[in-house]
């Protein structure tokens, strides 16, 4: 089982739709978990911070559930400039940074 | 210049070549990556520096040679490749042990392609 795992999409949306991506996570000492943004070949930026109680941040919404290992991400009013793969991320020993393989999302007009 | 910065930005070797990739930091911090992005892959860490040490090497062939001369440098050696190593490798820095990707910083990569 891969430690981290993401649908690879596409997920093809229109404008101002509302799109979610789920990832799940293998190791239940997990401590930390992030969302990344990755633009066509260009490095990985962080995007946000996910907490358990839930964190957002403009029209995106990052959420944890421990008791059954998955993070999630919810964008609201989807922009073209959306477009990108969106890498999840979790440290389970300080530093060492796990990705998933990444979810793509296209927005189209 | 600032933040972490990788030359060449691009590269094309033949499997008999020698190459290396380098990357430079400026942000002071202590402790230096290696990552391999291939196509529908995740990012798979290749090697960790820590205050120039090597301190991790995920069971990379012997074909990557890493070396981090000071804290602010680190190069990727490259020799007899294969095809299936054309990839995006990135580098990364970060100030160990605070376990805070908001201070963990990538360089834009260096796409490698072999032919």
């Amino acid at each position: 089982r891969k430690e981290v795992e993401q649908d690879p999409g596409p997920f093809n949306v229109p404008e101002g739709a509302t799109v979610a991506f789920n990832c799940t996570y293998s190791n239940s000492a997990s401590q930390s978990f992030f969302w990344y943004r990755q633009d066509c070949r260009k490095e990985p930026k962080l995007l946000m911070s996910v907490y358990s109680s839930g964190n957002e941040d403009g029209r995106f919404t990052a959420q944890l559930n421990r008791a059954s290992q998955y993070i999630s991400l919810l964008i609201r009013d989807s922009k073209l400039s959306d477009s990108a793969t969106y890498l999840c991320v979790v440290i389970y020993n300080t530093d060492k940074l796990i990705f998933g393989t990444g979810t793509r999302l296209q927005v189209f007009p | 210049e600032t933040g972490v910065t990788q030359t060449p930005r691009h590269l094309v070797m033949g499997m008999t070549n020698k190459k290396s990739l380098k990357c430079e930091q400026h942000l002071g911090h202590n402790a230096m990556y290696w990552y391999k992005q291939s196509a529908k892959k995740p990012l798979e860490l290749m090697f960790v520096y820590s205050l120039e040490e090597r301190v991790e090497n995920n069971s990379v062939p012997s074909r990557f040679s890493p070396e981090c001369p000071n804290s602010s440098h680190l190069f990727l050696h490259l020799h007899t490749l294969q095809p299936e190593d054309s990839a995006l490798y990135l580098c990364a820095s970060s100030q160990e042990g605070t376990g805070d990707p908001y201070g963990y910083t990538f360089g834009s990569g260096t796409r490698l392609t072999v032919v």
